[in-house]
């Protein structure tokens, strides 16, 4: 059975640092991981997708990285902004079912 | 493009009434919808994947005689809780993929519904 983690759980960093959130899955036979941000209270925003055929994404000042074999993946934000603030989940998608596997989620604090 | 909604945003009902949700897909043509709880501080539980003209197949431990799902047309899927229950004060979400593009799987999720049993 798949089991996806996130660590940290919280992150608090003041404006300006680069950061990294790690994921890890105990499946390596995925057919794509994803990550996602999601506001309070709010839906989902899909901001980086890797196939697994694939190392990283990249947009803007988020870059994501994909170590299948490894199990694990890992989100960049860079010169990290106040509006970046939020919960970072990742999930992975078994390709079979389509079924998407959600980690525990990082929650993101950036203090101006 | 890759628009999903979701009606209501937000519900508050009784208990022992019952509830639907309602998931679109805008601009494309979702041949599978999935629908998740999220309760809170917690991350998102699949509860049931939805296939266009055909039966919804639940996740183990999800009760489909309460939450009932119908996806009638390509572009809907209903989402009903049955005899609601504190307990299934949670926030919902559903996603949609889109069958006939090239999108490798991606699912495009709706803004949840929050639902309050009182």
């Amino acid at each position: 059975k798949q089991e996806v983690t996130q660590i940290p759980a919280a992150l608090s960093v003041p404006e300006g640092e680069n950061l990294v959130l790690n994921c890890s899955f105990t499946d390596s036979a995925i057919y794509n991981l994803q990550w996602f941000r999601q506001d309070p209270g709010k839906g989902l925003t899909s901001l980086l997708l890797i196939q697994s055929s694939q190392r990283e994404q990249t947009s803007g000042r988020l870059n994501a990285s994909l170590d299948k074999s490894s199990g694990r993946s890992t989100l960049y934000i860079a010169a990290s902004q106040p509006g970046d603030s939020a919960t970072y989940l990742c999930a992975v998608n078994g390709g079979a079912t389509n079924k998407l596997i959600f980690g525990t989620g990082t929650l993101l604090a950036v203090q101006p | 493009g890759a628009v999903v909604s979701q009606h209501p945003s937000w519900v508050i009902c009784k208990s022992g009434t019952s509830v639907k949700i309602e998931c679109r897909s805008l601009d494309f043509q979702a041949t599978t919808m999935f629908w998740y709880r999220q309760f809170p501080k917690q991350s998102l539980m699949l509860m049931a994947t939805s296939n266009e003209g055909s039966k919804a197949t639940y996740e183990q431990g999800v009760e489909k005689d309460k939450f009932l799902i119908n996806h009638a047309s390509l572009t809907l899927s209903t989402l009903t809780v049955t005899s609601a229950h504190p307990e299934d004060s949670s926030f919902y979400i559903c996603s949609a993929r889109d069958g006939t593009s090239g999108s490798l799987y991606e699912q495009y999720f709706g803004p949840g519904t929050r639902l309050t049993v009182t």
